[in-house]
């Protein structure tokens, strides 16, 4: 299986800040790399897919990178309603299986 | 409009077998790459990914879970069905159904998710 690590697992931050999550997988996805914000009590919510694009109706300001291994989730300036946990999301397409990264909480400072 | 309900037991005992049933309306599963998916999250825990199924009829499934593990769809019914057989505490969980895409492996549309406890 390739094994995702998702860092940071917190995250306290300041209103106007810019927040930065990576993910990593032991093996080359290719640009197989999705991010999702779930707020508290909430279904999950597709932000950004194939690593770089942004989902229809999601503010600028949320953007991803990466290709093969490494891939960075970016808030250009943090806002109040973006407190929550963000998840990454990979395609595995040898096993053709699908994990999630293990989540990062933010928080506001 | 794409919208998902996921609907079943709120509370199932030890050793049963849970079937949920995803409704949803907007799309059609015979359209070709569409899926739909099957996700769970434990209390304050993080998102696992349990099966997928395609509009050809094509299954997929979390390794770790797929002797426990059946995905079936109902195209004329708009529904998905997803049993979970010799459910354990460890199963509570919410569960979620999404909408998925082939070809970028995404989930672009969510349920909203439904609680399912695992206790005697």
């Amino acid at each position: 299986d390739i094994q995702m690590t998702q860092s940071p697992s917190s995250l306290s931050a300041s209103v106007g800040d810019r927040v930065t999550i990576t993910c990593q997988a032991s093996q080359d996805i290719s640009n197989y790399l999705n991010w999702y914000q779930q707020k508290p009590g909430k279904a999950p919510k597709l932000l950004i897919y194939d690593a770089s694009n942004l989902e229809t109706g999601v503010p600028s300001r949320f953007s991803g990178s990466g290709s093969g291994t490494d891939f960075t989730f970016t808030i250009s300036s943090l806002q109040p309603e973006d407190i929550a946990t963000y998840y990454c999301q990979q395609y595995d397409n040898l096993l053709d299986m699908y994990t999630f990264g293990q989540g990062t909480k933010l928080e506001i400072k | 409009q794409i919208t998902l309900k996921e609907s079943g037991p709120t509370l199932v005992k030890p050793t049963q077998t849970l079937t949920l049933t995803c409704t949803f309306s907007g799309f059609s599963l015979s359209t070709s790459g569409v899926g739909v998916g099957w996700i769970r999250q434990p209390p304050g825990k993080a998102l696992e990914w349990l099966a997928l199924i395609y509009w050809d009829d094509d299954k997929r499934y979390s390794p770790s879970l797929k002797s426990r593990l059946t995905i079936t769809k109902d195209t004329s019914k708009n529904q998905v069905v997803l049993t979970m057989t010799n459910m354990d505490p460890v199963d509570t969980a919410t569960y979620y159904c999404a909408h998925g895409v082939w070809g970028s492996y995404r989930f672009d549309y969510w349920g909203q998710g439904t609680l399912v406890t695992v206790s005697s």
